[in-house]
């Protein structure tokens, strides 16, 4: 049962413009929800976290919504830039030890 | 500063033969530790994790199994590797208690088995 689910697999961005990245859950006990940013033959690398108590969080160029009467988490990077380049893991809090990720969602930026 | 170490970062492995990964923390004591696996076109499954010395919590029946034999090393390993165990295996540490900031990773060990 796929607890955290990225259903786009891949996404196509021209540089410059805004990529959003889609993330649902279905386990309405998660209470922190975090992006994670993965190049190839690395491992994946914090980006931007959320608690459940909010709906937004900003970090440069990078935001993050929680919608959570729609158990849905996004991420917004304003403007793509072609280092933004990779996989992006969405990632929900279970209990206090365990992270629950999606399957990933390749971002390509296009020049 | 903590930093996470893992080894080696490519495998290639005959069907059958075992299998060890070790991973080891710097700058952190008593810290959560995780094996991931990332297979091909896969999101990143939950393998094992350990919050101390000897606690091992299997979370996907498999053919592999973990160890923590000190605080900061944690060690995956199998006796009889399969074709589907190929992947990219991460190891990976986070803290205990409130201020939560979720996990540092690893740079991962890519296994082949052929």
């Amino acid at each position: 049962d796929q607890q955290v689910k990225q259903n786009s697999p891949s996404l196509s961005v021209q540089e410059g413009r805004i990529s959003i990245l889609n993330c649902d859950y279905t386990n309405s006990m998660f209470d922190y929800f975090l992006w994670y940013k993965k190049y190839p033959a690395e491992g994946p690398t914090f980006l931007i976290s959320i608690s459940s108590i909010k709906d937004k969080n900003e970090d440069g160029r990078f935001t993050v919504f929680l919608n959570k009467s729609a158990k849905h988490l996004s991420l917004h990077i304003v403007p793509s830039q072609p280092g933004d380049s990779a996989v992006y893991f969405c990632a929900a809090r279970q209990g206090a030890q365990k992270l629950v990720f999606g399957q990933g969602t390749r971002l390509t930026i296009n020049p | 500063s903590q930093t996470i170490h893992q080894w080696p970062a490519t495998l290639v492995q005959p069907v059958g033969s075992p299998l060890s990964l070790e991973c080891t923390v710097e700058g952190t004591s008593n810290p959560n530790l995780y094996w991931y696996r990332q297979a091909a076109g896969r999101g990143l499954q939950l393998l094992f994790y350990s919050v101390g010395i000897g606690q091992i919590s299997s979370e996907v029946p498999q053919n592999l199994s973990a160890s923590r034999p000190q605080d900061r090393q944690f060690i995956l390993s199998s006796k009889k590797l399969l074709l589907s165990d190929s992947g990219f295996y991460l190891c990976a540490w986070s803290r205990k208690g409130q201020g939560w900031y979720g996990y540092t990773f690893g740079s991962g060990t890519r296994l082949t088995v052929v």
